[in-house]
């Protein structure tokens, strides 16, 4: 069975920065091109960022470009999201998703996810 | 960026009602469309991909419909546990945009 399990969510003061983490398991990571989703309080779905399988290539929303990372380990079945310089309005829940399939841009499995606040 | 919009913003509808959801994207996206359920607490559930194309193990109740800018996610008989909110998302080319979502509410 698939699972996803983000952790290193937290209460960080603005200009802070914070480091996510998913743990996969249940199918064959390195295959899978993978995502960060977040969601603000009371607020919809936004995308961003996407890795690639062997973590070649990214891309990123604009409001995170140059401020996030995104990255992976194979080995260890893990995905990572490095904030910097985080903000008030970066304060939301934050899912790890599987794309369905190379060259498919939905998400098949969310993690549960975690939050992360932004707050002096 | 491909923007999305959803309408309604909500519904009310009773159990057994037909309940019909459109999703219209900025430019032409093809079949490039998902659609997600999401119940409060949780994480969203992909419910159709490619437009039209069920996911595994979600019921046949639920269907999708459209290509271009203009589709739809139709529940033929809403069921009570299908009370949530439910987004589009184009999966045409990044940014991944989601449409801002409609609730599925009790009448």
């Amino acid at each position: 069975e698939v699972h996803l399990v983000e952790s290193g969510g937290g209460l960080v003061q603005p200009g802070g920065s914070l480091r996510l983490s998913c743990a996969a398991s249940g199918f064959t990571f390195s295959s899978y091109e993978m995502n960060w989703v977040r969601q603000a309080p009371g607020e919809g779905l936004q995308w961003i960022s996407y890795i690639t399988t062997g973590g070649s290539s990214m891309y990123y929303a604009d409001s995170v470009k140059g401020r996030f990372t995104i990255s992976r380990d194979n080995a260890k079945n893990s995905l990572y999201l490095q904030m910097n310089s985080l903000r008030a309005e970066d304060t939301a829940v934050y899912y790890c998703a599987r794309t369905r399939g190379s060259g498919w841009y939905d998400f098949d499995y969310w993690g549960q996810g975690t939050l992360v606040t932004v707050s002096s | 960026d491909i923007q999305m919009t959803q309408s309604p913003s909500s519904v009310s509808a009773s159990v057994g009602d037909r309940v019909t959801i459109t999703c219209r994207a900025s430019q032409g996206i093809s079949s490039w469309l998902a659609w997600y359920q999401q119940k409060p607490g949780k994480a969203p559930k992909l419910l159709i991909y490619a437009a039209s194309s069920l996911q595994s193990g979600v019921p046949s109740r639920f269907s999708g419909s459209g290509s271009g800018t203009d589709f739809t996610l139709t529940i033929s008989s809403l069921q009570p546990e299908d009370f949530a909110t439910y987004y589009c998302q184009q999966a045409n080319s990044y940014p991944f945009t989601f449409g801002g979502g409609t609730k599925v509410e009790i009448k």
